[in-house]
């Protein structure tokens, strides 16, 4: 089946600081990736939409300077998350479509936390 | 707009036990239905989907049939086990180039022994 997988899996960084994240599609062109924020014990909010080689479509709220998407190949989309602070902290979540499905595969997430 | 009602937890259960899990949706075409479980610290794995409807979507024991007429996709499972303790999260998605997937707000999972 199709494989998504993130790096890291967890991270910690300090105010101030930026980190990021990748998503990978390992098995499949991913045509379109999607991020997710995760709360503690809460469901997945969309952040954004990338397509391979255009620019992110963000959701409503979203600050898209703060959280910067990049989808440069087929099979790699990064976030970065500038200037972290501790209201960052979340788990992020990342999922691709592709390979002539409109399934969504998602990844293991990415555990941020800014101290 | 499209969107996801689902059971609130938290549930406990004891082991062997019925589960049921309710989920109905609001969707303005014709969505494909999913179930996804997260269990502690990971993301999501797909469970389970059913693409139209009267479809059933069955995987390691759990089920849940696509009802157009009620507009739900409940999740059952006859004899739950200790290791099924997880997030349970029903989505939907209408497909096609956005392809959005709109979640449920999640339902924790406890099975004791």
């Amino acid at each position: 089946g199709a494989v998504v997988s993130q790096h890291p899996s967890r991270v910690i960084c300090k105010s101030g600081t930026s980190v990021k994240i990748e998503c990978r599609s390992l098995d499949f062109q991913a045509t379109t990736m999607f991020w997710y924020r995760q709360f503690p014990k809460q469901s997945l909010m969309l952040m954004a939409t990338s397509n391979e080689g255009s620019k992110a479509t963000y959701e409503q709220g979203v600050e898209k300077d703060k959280f910067l998407i990049n989808h440069a190949s087929l099979t790699l989309s990064t976030l970065t998350v500038t200037s972290a602070h501790p209201e960052d902290s979340s788990f992020y979540i990342c999922s691709a479509q592709g390979g002539g499905s409109w399934e969504q595969y998602f990844g293991p997430g990415t555990r941020l936390t800014v101290t | 707009g499209d969107s996801v009602t689902q059971m609130e937890g938290p549930v406990t259960l004891s082991e062997e036990a019925f589960l049921t899990i309710n989920c109905t949706y609001t969707a303005t075409g014709y969505p494909s239905l999913f179930w996804y479980v997260q269990y502690p610290g990971e993301g999501l794995q797909l469970l389970l989907k059913a693409t139209k409807a009267d479809d059933k979507g069955s995987n390691k024991g759990f089920e849940a049939t696509y009802r157009k007429e009620t507009t739900s996709f409940h999740l059952e499972k006859g004899s739950v086990q200790v290791s099924d303790s997880a997030v349970y999260f029903c989505a939907l998605s209408v497909g096609g180039s956005s392809n959005q997937f709109y979640f449920g707000t999640g339902t924790s999972l406890t099975v004791i022994p």
